[in-house]
């Protein structure tokens, strides 16, 4: 199975902070990768699919970017809501995700 | 648009099995795939399988491979998942998802899941 690190495991941030969650494959997988938000007791959110296209109904201030092994989803101001864990995906083979990145307010 | 509706929570016995029903309102049901992605307490996201109802043919990840089987119903358009030989390990919160995936005969790549259930806690304990 194709391996998904998600860095840093922890991240603490303010309103307003423009924040960068890191996602690398162990072997490439072209653009084969999505980006899930997950708050405490809920189903997983689709944010970003095919690595850097915006799902519908998602603000424009979530964006994805990358190919290959490395994969970025960026939040260009932090707000209130984004509070919560971040997942990547990899559709490339068998479906495997990161193990998340939980961004805490500081 | 359409929702996932999932059957309530379960309390089984080591050893034995468990069937979570996830059904379809409001949208396409049989052209899209249908995921189990489970989350053990305080753990990610693990994914478990699929089918595209349309197809029939259920794909699963190796490590379940043998233990759990995917169904799906075109007439009442729910899915099923069903795993056996539970294990404590087991117990987590499993959720259905569609999405997108393509059917290539002997195999399905399974792409984005955009559309969740609610999760069904399934909690195996003697």
């Amino acid at each position: 199975d194709i391996q998904m690190t998600q860095s840093p495991s922890s991240l603490s941030a303010s309103v307003g902070d423009r924040v960068t969650i890191t996602c690398r494959a162990s072997q490439s997988i072209s653009s084969y990768l999505n980006w899930y938000q997950q708050k405490p007791g809920k189903a997983p959110k689709l944010l970003i699919y095919a690595a850097s296209s915006l799902q519908s109904g998602v603000p424009s201030r979530f964006s994805g970017s990358g190919s290959g092994t490395d994969f970025t989803l960026t939040i260009s101001s932090l707000q209130p809501e984004d509070f919560a864990t971040y997942y990547c995906q990899q559709s490339y083979s068998t479906i495997t995700f990161g193990q998340g990145t939980r961004l805490e307010i500081k | 648009q359409v929702q996932l509706v999932q059957s309530g929570a379960e309390v089984k016995k080591p050893g034995s099995s468990v069937k979570v029903s996830c059904k379809a309102s409001g949208g396409t049901f049989s052209s899209y795939a249908i995921s189990w992605v489970r989350q053990a307490p305080g753990q990610g996201l693990e994914w478990m399988g699929g089918i595209i109802p349309i197809f029939g043919t259920a794909n699963y990840a190796q490590k379940f491979q043998g233990r759990v089987t995917i169904t799906a119903d075109e007439s009442t358009s729910t899915a099923y998942m069903e795993l056996s030989s539970l294990r404590s390990e087991d117990t987590a919160v499993y959720y259905c998802a569609r999405g997108g995936a393509v059917d290539y005969g002997d195999y399905t790549a399974f792409d984005y899941m955009d559309v969740w259930g609610k999760g069904t806690t399934v909690t195996v304990s003697s």
